[in-house]
């Protein structure tokens, strides 16, 4: 069965550096997505992005988030100046179609550790 | 969104059958009901999605009366590694963001 991929699967960091999640989405899929858990709570919406552009985004996304598609399989969030807060769990998802609730696969996560 | 609520928790011996409640007042017309499942550790995996009545698959039951209120994941025969937490999720299935509530989480005592 085709997966979500996801790298690294824990990254440590200092406050104030950048850090780059790299996911790697289903092949066929054109909708992606990006979430985050802190730990002990709900996983929260960040963006969503389809054909190169965000559709989507939550408050939580300010200017310190960005994503890219930079080739043709990978997707990434890039967080410029990590704070303590951004200590997360981080989920990469992808779905063929609009986000009908059946369809979007998620990827295993990134452990983000910022100190 | 509709709103939902589910039990904080529930426990539960191998091999019983386990139900999860979740209610949903102010679902709308075009919404539809699904199950995440999510073990410790990784990210949610779809379980279920359903409209009305009843649905089953492989792993589970989705039972949802008539006014579509309420509905009830049912998880045949539990074992040890059906221990994770379960999240309600309603909507139109349009091009909105999933939203998770705080889900139940199932613990499968041996």
């Amino acid at each position: 069965e085709p997966e979500v991929t996801q790298t690294p699967s824990h990254q440590v960091t200092q406050m104030g550096q950048e850090v780059i999640l790299r996911c790697v989405p289903i092949s066929n899929h054109l909708y992606f997505y990006w979430y985050r858990q802190i730990l002990g709570q709900k996983v929260e919406f960040l963006v969503s992005f389809y054909n190169n552009e965000i559709s989507e985004k939550s408050e939580i996304f300010d200017d310190q988030f960005s994503v890219e598609r930079p080739d043709g399989s990978n997707f990434t969030l890039k967080i410029r100046s990590t704070k303590l807060e951004d200590s997360a769990m981080y989920f990469c998802a992808s779905s063929e179609v609009p986000s009908g609730a059946d369809t979007q696969y998620f990827g295993p996560g990134t452990r983000l550790t910022v100190l | 969104l509709a709103k939902t609520t589910q039990p904080i928790s529930m426990d539960s011996y191998e091999g019983q059958e386990v139900n999860i409640t979740c209610s949903h007042n102010n679902i709308a017309t075009n919404d539809y009901i699904t199950w995440y499942q999510q073990f410790p550790s990784q990210g949610p995996r779809f379980i279920i999605q359903g409209y009305k009545t009843k649905v089953t698959n492989e792993v589970a039951s989705l039972f949802i009366p008539a006014d579509r209120k309420s509905s009830t994941l049912s998880l045949p025969r539990v074992s040890l590694s059906d221990t994770a937490v379960y999240y309600c999720l309603v909507g139109d299935g349009g091009n909105t963001p999933l939203v998770f509530g705080k889900g139940t989480r199932l613990s499968v005592i041996a």
